[in-house]
């Protein structure tokens, strides 16, 4: 069974352009949660999807927000780039939502605002 | 919040067991232990993840002591591609909240 992707996995922005990723879970999985990393705060969770809603969402700024399809995909969207939100992103997927579902992460995508 | 504690680094000869421990000691009777591995830039890989009782996997065996305020991962015969961070992560299941609480992890050197 294919993995979880990411696209693009790098990406070059300047300050105050927008930016959407791309992620397509594990077949069969329902729910997707983005994660951001970067050196200073580490791995911190910014939102999750299931069936197309948000379940649950981080401490992060409006500027971030996030969407899924019927199909499960999910992209997010940050707008107003700042050079701070240059960061690994991450997507993790699971089957559901919560319980003891295992989640499994994507690559990542580099983002990186000039 | 993180609610583990790990040591910062470690290393471990190739070929030994690597044995990292994580301190737990707020845990719930509900919350699972959990452990994942980030190998250099890439997205953290699941290695493992228990209640009370020790399980093994074709990765990893996993230790909870008795009172679960602590666990240990065990690599059996660590490689030199087993170098990464690893972290130990708490975790209530319920529906709804897929966020897992990441803290700085172990640090893992697998030395040749």
């Amino acid at each position: 069974k294919a993995g979880v992707t990411q696209t693009p996995r790098y990406l070059i922005k300047t300050r105050g352009q927008q930016v959407t990723l791309s992620c397509s879970p594990i077949s069969g999985h329902r729910s997707v949660s983005w994660y951001q990393q970067t050196p200073g705060q580490g791995l911190q969770f910014l939102f999750e999807y299931f069936s197309e809603t948000q379940r649950n969402k981080g401490n992060f700024p409006g500027r971030f927000s996030g969407r899924q399809f019927s199909n499960s995909r999910s992209e997010m969207n940050v707008s107003t780039l700042e050079l701070g939100d240059s960061a690994l992103y991450l997507c993790a997927s699971s089957f559901v939502a919560g319980g003891t579902d295992t989640q499994y992460f994507g690559p990542g995508t580099r983002l990186t605002v000039l | 919040d993180a609610k583990t504690t790990q040591p910062p680094s470690m290393d471990c000869a190739e070929g030994r067991a690597a044995n990292l421990p994580c301190n737990h000691s707020t845990i719930s009777g509900n919350e699972y232990v959990y452990w994942y591995r980030q190998i250099h830039s890439q997205g953290p890989q699941y290695i493992i993840h228990g209640l009370k009782n020790n399980e093994t996997n074709e990765m990893a065996s996993l230790i909870i002591t008795e009172d679960r305020k602590s666990s240990t991962l065990i690599l059996p015969h660590a490689t030199l591609r087993d170098t990464a961070v690893y972290y130990c992560i708490v975790r209530v299941p319920q529906t709804g909240a897929n966020n897992l609480f990441f803290g700085t992890g172990t640090r893992l050197t697998v030395i040749p």
